[in-house]
């Protein structure tokens, strides 16, 4: 079983305010590193996939980085709006070629931006 | 482009009752898996699905079983339920390109064992 540990487990924040959150990871055997962003009655949806060592990925006002060696993501939220209220999760994959859809998630941290 | 479809969305079932739940893949998906998640827990890896053969199985009771069809639906069976079967079950499906991996999610089938 690989441990992918997430924190904090919630976070609440004023809107405006800049956020950000921290999976760790197995180092050896890496693949790629997902993360996740769920509303809640929705699905979750793929924000990052990222699988090279200094990766770093934006998308608007959400951006991620990674560091295999060491094991762990950051994911950055700048000026956080109510609409960005959701879980978010982080995923680690080992395997490549035949198996596409194994991962292993973290229990996800739970982000409520106040107006 | 339609998304991933998952049946029913919610159902109520009783010890030692079985259920399937059913997942209709993105159009051209060839693969599909399946999470489940409990109070507190994060996703836990059930199967994977790809041209109708199961590639990958994660730690589960042989009470939990699938099948992918020819149209690469899928369904998932539990037999004899228990009550901490009660979880949202997820299906996901995914493209055939290697260098993403990225899973397109259901909104999942939420099952209650009374």
């Amino acid at each position: 079983i690989l441990n992918v540990e997430q924190s904090p487990q919630s976070l609440h924040v004023q809107e405006g305010d800049s956020t950000n959150f921290t999976c760790s990871f197995p180092s050896s055997n890496f693949y790629a590193l997902h993360w996740y962003r769920w509303e809640t009655a929705k699905s979750p949806e793929a924000l990052f996939v990222m699988t090279l060592n200094g990766d770093e990925k934006k998308k608007g006002r959400i951006s991620a980085t990674l560091n295999t060696k060491e094991g762990y993501s950051y994911l950055y939220i700048k000026g956080s709006q109510p609409e960005d209220s959701a879980t978010y999760l982080c995923a680690h994959r080992t395997d490549r070629g035949s198996t596409l859809g194994r991962l292993y998630f973290g229990r996800g941290t739970q982000l409520t931006v106040w107006p | 482009k339609a998304g991933v479809t998952q049946t029913p969305r919610y159902l109520i079932k009783t010890r030692g009752q079985q259920v399937t739940l059913s997942c209709s893949p993105i159009s051209g998906h060839r693969s599909v898996s399946w999470y489940q998640q409990t109070p507190g827990q994060g996703l836990q890896f059930l199967f994977e699905y790809f041209s109708e053969t199961q590639r990958n199985k994660g730690n589960f009771p042989g009470r939990f079983s699938g099948r992918q069809f020819s149209n690469s639906r899928s369904e998932m069976n539990v037999s004899t339920l228990e009550l901490g079967d009660s979880a949202l079950y997820l299906c996901a499906s995914t493209p055939d390109r290697v260098d993403t991996g990225e899973l397109f999610f259901g909104e999942g089938s939420r099952l209650t064992v009374l």
